[in-house]
């Protein structure tokens, strides 16, 4: 079975510009999530979506970032315009259901300069 | 709101030692508890989850953890540690009855030394 795939696997760009991440999840997982993890720290939630629904957007910086999951499949995110602080490394998941196991794809590491 | 913590930045342990990783949560309502482990240059992997039932969880690699709820905590667990096992381990919480919000632990690097 294929994993989750995320591109791009790195991303340079100089503040205040735009960047997209695009993530495709185990087919047949119903639910995604997108994880912002700091060098040094725990991955931390941005958004989960269960099919094309947002079900959780508590931590996602709405007025810099995005995500749309378009027919509940694959999915991206956008950060626009970028700050310094948001170099990370941002990893993609997707579960059966909201209770099972998360399996994760390589991430974006993105650099902010 | 649902919180992980991991006291313990690093754990150093002789191979063929047992290890213990420790981790306690905070939840308002009852608990879905995971261990994720990355290796260096690969993703995260599922170890093992904690739903109901059984307070001992068995996972994968030989690993188990106890969940005890008195304590809150969910320590990870492995009778024999092997040199591969050297990685960063996540504990990981989600409240069952109160919203979505899956939260990490800010994780303890494991040292298996030869």
């Amino acid at each position: 079975e294929a994993g989750v795939a995320q591109s791009p696997r790195y991303k340079i760009i100089e503040k205040r510009q735009s960047v997209a991440f695009w993530c495709n999840p185990i087919s047949g997982h119903a639910t995604l999530y997108w994880y912002q993890q700091i060098l040094g720290q725990g991955p931390k939630l941005l958004i989960q979506f269960q099919n094309n629904g947002v079900v959780d957007d508590s931590q996602l910086p709405k007025d810099r970032f995005s995500a749309e999951r378009l027919k509940g499949v694959d999915s991206t995110l956008k950060i626009q315009p970028a700050k310094l602080e948001d170099s990370a490394v941002y990893l993609c998941a997707s579960s059966e259901g909201t209770s099972d196991e998360q399996y994760f794809g390589p991430g974006t590491r993105l650099t902010v300069t | 709101a649902q919180s992980v913590a991991q006291p313990e930045d690093q754990v150093n342990v002789a191979e063929g030692n047992p290890l213990t990783v420790k981790c306690t949560y905070s939840v308002s309502g009852n608990p879905y508890l995971f261990w994720y482990v990355q290796y260096p240059n690969r993703g995260l992997q599922f170890l093992l989850k904690y739903i109901t039932g059984d307070n001992l969880v068995k996972g994968s690699y030989g690993f188990e953890a106890e969940f005890n709820k008195s304590q809150t905590s969910f320590h990870l667990k492995k009778p024999s540690a092997l040199v591969s096992d050297s990685a960063l381990y996540f504990c990981a919480v989600r409240d069952r009855n109160y919203g979505q919000n899956f939260v990490f632990g800010p994780g303890t690097r494991l040292s298996v030394l030869p």
